[in-house]
């Protein structure tokens, strides 16, 4: 009873790199979506899916690539590291109009640091 | 657009005090209310939630009740325990478009820390 699974745990990049941050759930949810938490600001959401195939925009997407190829996976690029994305980066999941009610279901988040 | 706003933290309390961490919220129509809890180092989970006014949520000792008079969904716990040192997050959900998927909107968090 995995749930929402993010990988890695830590991670420091250099100004410029690029990498993948990986989510997978096991719940059979339609919704998913990415989070980046900064201090004093909350939750911020970046990019979230309905389903497989379908992506769009959050509230900070600039500077990230999401895609859904599958139920089950939706990792979150960074094309060119900036300072600036520095955070904790939280995915969250919930079955297809049932978060209004019901919430999500968060991963234990990617600590990334860029420097 | 919709909001929520938390009282700022820390919030330090001896430990069998009486906690209380304020939620006032602005939105169009009838949200659903939600207070998360994030432990050191780990994901948000889900600590309550309430779905139309008036309901009240209640989890681990926690409750909150949904106000829509004075649009407030306050945190309280009649005895806190050490344990319950956490960042404490209210949020409300959001239509993203017609289709009937919502995105939850957050606080900025409250960061309780209580003392033996």
């Amino acid at each position: 009873n995995a749930g929402v699974t993010q990988t890695p745990k830590f991670q420091v990049l250099k100004t410029g790199q690029s990498m993948t941050l990986q989510c997978a759930q096991d719940m059979n949810h339609e919704y998913m979506s990415w989070y980046r938490q900064d201090p004093g600001m909350g939750l911020r959401l970046i990019h979230y899916s309905v389903g497989a195939g379908i992506t769009d925009q959050g509230e900070v997407p600039n500077g990230y690539n999401v895609s859904r190829s599958t139920t089950e996976d939706f990792p979150l690029r960074l094309l060119s590291a900036a300072p600036s994305q520095t955070s904790v980066y939280f995915c969250a999941s919930s079955y297809f109009g049932t978060s209004g009610s019901y919430g999500y279901t968060f991963g234990s988040g990617t600590r990334l640091t860029v420097v | 657009g919709n909001s929520v706003t938390q009282m700022e933290g820390p919030v330090t309390l001896s430990e069998e005090a009486f906690l209380t961490i304020n939620c006032t919220y602005t939105a169009t129509g009838y949200p659903s209310l939600f207070w998360y809890v994030q432990y050191p180092g780990e994901g948000l989970q889900l600590l309550l939630k309430a779905t139309k006014a008036d309901d009240k949520g209640s989890n681990k000792g926690f409750e909150a009740t949904y106000r829509k008079e004075t649009t407030s969904f306050h945190l309280e716990k009649g005895s806190v325990q050490v344990s319950d040192s956490a960042v404490y997050f209210c949020a409300l959900s959001d239509r993203l478009s017609a289709d009937s998927s919502y995105k939850l909107i957050f606080g900025s968090g409250t960061r309780l820390l209580v003392r033996p």
